[in-house]
């Protein structure tokens, strides 16, 4: 079955620091992948996504780097702010197809402290 | 404006129970799901929907019956609630289409609490 992997369920850094969030995923090779932030009672938002033809996409302080042969996603936040804190996550289109099948990972909590 | 709104935020109810939460979206995407995030905080598929049509049903007891009466909404009902049923229900939506890759748009939640 597919799995996907976020391998630090939680990461502390000093601000100005950049962080580094990992995602893993095994036995599939999907089109696109996407990182969600989540707030604590909220649902989650998107913030960017990548194709399997893409090997960096940023946005801002946010890049994201999409390895299809290591099957692995990397998201950092340079420069990072107190605000950055949040849990991350990361989500991929299993469906193969045109329609929504979109899985997620654990996520991993980002605590940023001043 | 709220893109995905669901009602209600909070839900407590006892065990044995029936309830409904509600979902629209005013994004006019054609696809629409439920997540369920329980207290680990892993979010995990229930339902898929496209343009009315089940799509994906990830091995949810049949306790939990989806129901989209056009393509904005998506209710879920839940028969004979349980405690394990007790986590944060999410709605949310997407735009799907050949050659089209987008994002999903989530609902601020729904607390369920069951006792």
């Amino acid at each position: 079955s597919q799995k996907i992997e976020q391998n630090s369920e939680a990461l502390n850094i000093q601000e100005g620091k950049t962080a580094t969030l990992t995602c893993n995923y095994t036995n599939y090779s999907p089109a696109y992948l996407q990182w969600y932030r989540q707030d604590p009672g909220r649902g989650p938002v998107f913030l960017l996504l990548i194709r399997e033809n893409e090997k960096e996409k940023r946005k801002e302080r946010l890049k994201v780097t999409f390895d299809t042969t290591l099957k692995q996603s990397l998201f950092h936040i340079t420069a990072s702010q107190p605000a950055d804190s949040a849990t991350y996550l990361c989500a991929l289109d299993m469906s193969g197809s045109t329609l929504g099948r979109l899985y997620f990972g654990r996520g991993t909590q980002l605590t940023v402290w001043p | 404006d709220t893109a995905v709104s669901q009602t209600p935020k909070y839900l407590v109810t006892q065990m044995g129970n029936d309830k409904s939460i509600k979902c629209e979206q005013n994004l006019g995407h054609d696809t629409m799901y439920w997540y369920k995030q329980d207290s680990k905080k892993f979010l995990k598929i229930m339902f898929s929907y496209n343009n009315k049509e089940l799509i994906i049903n990830e091995t949810v007891p049949n306790r939990f019956s989806p129901k989209s009466p056009d393509k904005a909404h998506l209710n879920l009902h839940i028969n004979s609630l349980e405690l394990g049923d007790s986590a944060v229900y999410f709605c949310a939506s997407s735009h799907t289409g050949t050659g089209v890759v987008a994002e999903a748009f989530f609902g601020q939640g729904t607390r369920l609490t069951v006792v």
